[in-house]
């Protein structure tokens, strides 16, 4: 079954920290993995695409890492902001027309 | 470059009634999606479109949702009797539908069935 799992569910951090997500997948055939992020009540925004051949990538303080044997990707935050306070949701695309399986996305919260 | 527009944002209706949503997608992108996000849930597809034509419409409860993308171009998502459980973000995204393309998703309209 394709499926896409994060964890943790939410996290709680102090300002500065630095924090990592995970998601593991089990879509086939890969072809790419995505990570957003979604203010609240906004709809998601873009921040890495990471494609089979490529280990990490970075965006600002965001580095995506993905390893395609173990099906795993994390994205880190460096030295963290009250801005980074978001949900992040992995997605990876099945099949040719991009359709895309969701995880259900992490909830950081980052805390003064 | 417009992004993604959805409109209304916010809908309050009663169960039973009907509500319509609008999405006009970045101009030029062929494939255009309507996810239901419910509360501390990750989107869920409710129907692709690939150009006019429907490329998958599996989730869409069709008894009471409709949607429609006349002229390829902008598109209408329906409730029709609306329930309590349709309470939830109603997010259009587009893409240009090349492998490994961005998607770009509308900022959403969040109903409210009361």
């Amino acid at each position: 079954k394709n499926q896409v799992e994060q964890s943790p569910q939410s996290l709680i951090i102090l300002e500065g920290k630095n924090c990592t997500l995970q998601c593991n997948y089990t879509v086939s055939p890969f072809s790419n993995l995505r990570w957003y992020k979604q203010d609240t009540g906004r709809g998601p925004v873009s921040l890495t695409i990471m494609t089979f051949s490529e280990n990490t990538k970075s965006n600002g303080r965001y580095t995506a890492t993905l390893d395609a044997d173990t099906k795993q990707s994390s994205l880190h935050i460096t030295a963290s902001q009250l801005s980074d306070s978001a949900s992040y949701i992995c997605v990876v695309p099945l099949g040719g027309f991009q359709k895309l399986v969701f995880g259900t996305g992490t909830r950081l919260l980052v805390s003064p | 470059e417009a992004g993604v527009a959805q409109s209304p944002r916010y809908k309050i209706i009663e169960k039973r009634q009907s509500v319509a949503f609008w999405c006009n997608p970045i101009s030029g992108h062929a494939t255009l999606y309507w996810y239901q996000q419910i509360l501390g849930q990750g989107p869920k597809l409710l129907i692709q479109f690939q150009n006019n034509g429907v490329v998958d419409d599996s989730q869409l409860p069709k008894d009471r949702f409709s949607a429609e993308r006349l002229k390829g171009v902008d598109s209408t998502l329906k409730i029709q009797p609306a329930k309590l459980e349709d309470s939830a973000v109603y997010l259009c995204a587009s893409t240009a539908s090349r492998v490994g393309g961005e998607l770009f998703f509308g900022e959403g309209s969040r109903l409210t069935v009361l």
